[in-house]
C-alpha cells in the first residue's frame, strides 16, 4: 500500500521560507509525477506544481516566482519550498501522486502551515 | 488556464437520495477530468478519473459521465458516509486546476 508522510513545521514567520518534505513507501517512487497541493482554511483546493522524478518541475503561475520543488530518489522524498511567505500562505498543505491520465491517487495526511510572527 | 466551475455550492439530497453534481470547464477538458471526496479534517480522495471511471474501491453508486466542457458527478442513494464536499479538477492542461467544491450535507 503506497503512502505518503508529510514532514515540516506547522508555524512560520511571515517573509521567512516554508519547507515540507513528503517520504514516499510501499510503492515505485519512479515514473511518477509528485505534487503540492494547498487548502486555506474553509476555502477550495490550488494545485502548486509538480516535480516529476527526473527531478523536472512545473509550477503554478499564481506562485512560480516563489516555489521551488525537488526529489532525492535515495530517500524516496520530495519537497517544497516557499519563499517570502504571508499571512496569504496560510493553509493545510497536501503532498501527492499524479497518475498519468488518472489524477491524484495517494495523498499526504496534510500539514496545516500558519504564516505568524 | 481552464477555469473549473462547480454547481450548486450547496446541494441538501436525503438519506437514499440521488444527488446530481454539475462542473463545467471554460474550455476543453476532453475526458481528462476528475472528482475527489473530501471530508472534514481528511485529504481528498481520488473517486472519478477520466470522466466516468471509478478509481480502485468506490462504488458503483458513484458515476460519472460528461466530456469536453461539461461534466456530471451522480451518487445514486445517498448513504450517510458520502456526505462530504465533492471537487472536480481537470488534468488536460497545465496547470491543473480545481472546481470550487459542493458540499452534499443532508
Amino acid at each position: 500500500q503506497v503512502q505518503l508522510q508529510q514532514s515540516g513545521p506547522g508555524l512560520v514567520k511571515p517573509s521567512e521560507t516554508l519547507s515540507l518534505t513528503c517520504t514516499v513507501s510501499g510503492g515505485s517512487f519512479t515514473s511518477y509525477y509528485w505534487s503540492w497541493i494547498r487548502q486555506p482554511p474553509g476555502k477550495g483546493l490550488e494545485w502548486i506544481g509538480y516535480v516529476y522524478y527526473s527531478g523536472s518541475t512545473d509550477y503554478n503561475p499564481s506562485l512560480k516566482s516563489r516555489v521551488t520543488m525537488s526529489v532525492d530518489m535515495s530517500k524516496n522524498q520530495f519537497s517544497l519550498k516557499v519563499t517570502s511567505v504571508t499571512a496569504a500562505d496560510t493553509a493545510v498543505y497536501y503532498c501527492a501522486r499524479i497518475v498519468r491520465g488518472e489524477g491524484m491517487d495517494y495523498w499526504g495526511q496534510g500539514t496545516l502551515v500558519t504564516v505568524s510572527s | 488556464e481552464i477555469v473549473m466551475t462547480q454547481s450548486p455550492a450547496t446541494l441538501s439530497v436525503p438519506p437514499g437520495g440521488r444527488a446530481t453534481l454539475s462542473c463545467r470547464a471554460s474550455q476543453s477538458a476532453s475526458s481528462n477530468l476528475a472528482w475527489y471526496q473530501q471530508k472534514p479534517g481528511q485529504a481528498p480522495r481520488l473517486i472519478i478519473y477520466g470522466a466516468s471511471t471509478r478509481a480502485t474501491g468506490v462504488p458503483a453508486r458513484f458515476s460519472g459521465s460528461g466530456s469536453v466542457t461539461e461534466f456530471t458527478l451522480t451518487i445514486s442513494s445517498l448513504q450517510s458516509e458520502d456526505f462530504a464536499v465533492y471537487y472536480c479538477q481537470q488534468y488536460n492542461d497545465w496547470p491543473l486546476t480545481f472546481g470550487g467544491g459542493t458540499k452534499v450535507e443532508i
